[in-house]
């Protein structure tokens, strides 16, 4: 079975600031993962993916994740934070445990970015 | 129209009241699958298709029955819904082939109240 947990279901930034968004994960297999963003009455929009290349992976706007094997860990970050990013954002998993030819998506809690100007 | 698209994109419905969710994808996909988002709990798997073909179901309660005429179209049918099947509804779609690591389109989502 795999799982995600995301650390802090809010996190709080001034513009111009650091973000870093937690993602950890679980699996018995080597995991695919996913940064997703939601913003207000719309539906996911994929940030970057991890499929198991580069362990830092760049994404949209900005944003980079890295994955640590050793501790199972795929946090998001950005180096300076704009308005808007405000948004939720979600980390999820997929593994190819299940002999699927398409995946099967575990996702995290969300974490609700706030940006103050 | 690009992307994936969802109607309605709000919906009010009684308890003893029939309706239906439409999903279409633009993206020459041919895997599709619908999410339940509800509040403070993460978005949980409910159908996937592939080539249309159910091959997922997540001990959903059958009063939501999916259909997929075609490897473009998804619906959802509601019956006899529960105030707790209140949720936002999102249908993804992705090609199939790539395995796990394919990336899920999302559309907007329809936003269902049972009163």
């Amino acid at each position: 079975a795999q799982s995600v947990t995301q650390l802090g279901s809010h996190v709080s930034v001034s513009e111009g600031a650091l973000v870093l968004l937690r993602c950890n994960y679980s699996s018995s297999v080597p995991p695919y993962l996913f940064w997703y963003v939601q913003y207000p009455n719309q539906g996911l929009q994929l940030l970057l993916k991890y499929t198991s290349a580069a362990t830092l992976v760049k994404g949209i706007n900005g944003f980079e994740a890295e994955f640590k094997k050793s501790e199972t860990s795929f946090h998001l970050t950005k180096p300076s934070a704009h308005m808007s990013d405000a948004a939720e954002y979600f980390c999820a998993v997929s593994t190819d445990a299940g002999g699927t030819s398409y995946g099967k998506l575990t996702f995290g809690q969300g974490t609700i970015l706030t940006v103050h100007p | 129209e690009t992307g994936v698209t969802q109607t309605p994109r709000h919906l009010v419905m009684g308890m003893t009241n029939k309706k239906s969710l439409k999903c279409e994808q633009h993206l020459g996909h041919n895997a599709m699958y619908w999410y339940k988002q509800s509040a403070k709990k993460p978005l949980e798997l409910m159908f996937v298709y592939n080539f249309k073909e159910q091959t997922e179901n997540n001990s959903v309660p059958s009063r939501f029955s999916p259909e997929c005429p075609n490897s473009s179209h998804l619906f959802l049918h509601l019956h006899t819904l529960q105030p707790e099947d209140s949720a936002l509804y999102l249908c993804a779609s992705s090609q199939v082939g790539g395995g796990p690591q394919e990336t899920q389109y999302f559309g907007p989502g329809t936003r269902l109240l049972v009163l």
